[in-house]
């Protein structure tokens, strides 16, 4: 199975700062990825696919890159709502499996 | 709309059983390949099942195989999940998703809660 290491598990940041998170694969998966932003008690609303595609709606703040093994989401300027939860996921092969989630928090 | 409605959850015994069911609406059930992912309270998401658009390929979590079953009823918009040899680290939401394959699922449902417990 293929296991995905996303880091960091939380983050403090605040608002108009540049983040990053990352996620790496524990073996290649090509650009088979996908970031997920999660607010309590919500379901996971879908940022990025293919690594670097932006989901229709979301916005152009949110940007993804890697290929290979290592894979970031960025949030170039942060605003008061991107404060949530984010998770990576890869679907390159069965079983799919996720990172364990990076908390965004407001310092 | 592009809706997915999940139900079914509540209290079950360790052991026991349970069946959970994802309505869709507002797009072609049958064109899209189906998951369920699951939640533990206070943890992350970890995926338990994807189901192909006619049922033929099915692939689980290690966590679950054996003891669950997913399929689908493509007449009814519906997808389902039978959950069997239920254990106290299978209390979790439930969430039902869309995939557009090749991509990763695109909408969810709003999840329903499972609690195994005595």
């Amino acid at each position: 199975d293929i296991q995905m290491t996303q880091s960091p598990s939380s983050l403090s940041a605040s608002v108009g700062d540049r983040v990053t998170i990352t996620c790496r694969a524990s073996q290649g998966i090509k650009n088979d990825l996908g970031w997920y932003q999660q607010n309590p008690g919500k379901a996971p609303k879908r940022l990025i696919f293919a690594a670097s595609s932006l989901q229709s709606g979301v916005p152009s703040r949110f940007s993804g890159s890697g290929f290979g093994t290592e894979f970031t989401l960025t949030i170039s300027s942060l605003q008061p709502e991107d404060f949530a939860t984010y998770y990576c996921l890869q679907y390159n092969s069965f079983p799919h499996t996720f990172g364990q989630g990076t908390k965004l928090e407001i310092k | 709309e592009v809706e997915l409605v999940e139900s079914g959850g509540g209290l079950v015994q360790p052991g026991g059983s349970r069946r959970l069911s994802c309505e869709a609406s507002g797009f072609t059930f049958s064109s899209y390949e189906m998951s369920w992912v699951r939640q533990a309270p206070g943890k992350g998401l970890e995926w338990v099942s994807y189901i192909s658009r006619g049922g033929s390929d099915i692939f689980y979590a290690d966590s679950v195989k054996g003891r669950f079953t997913v399929s689908r009823d493509n007449a009814k918009n519906s997808l389902y999940l039978q959950m069997n040899s239920l254990r106290a680290d299978d209390t979790a939401v439930y969430y039902c998703a869309r995939v557009p394959a090749p991509s990763p699922p695109d909408v969810w449902g709003q999840g329903t809660t499972v609690t195994v417990s005595s």
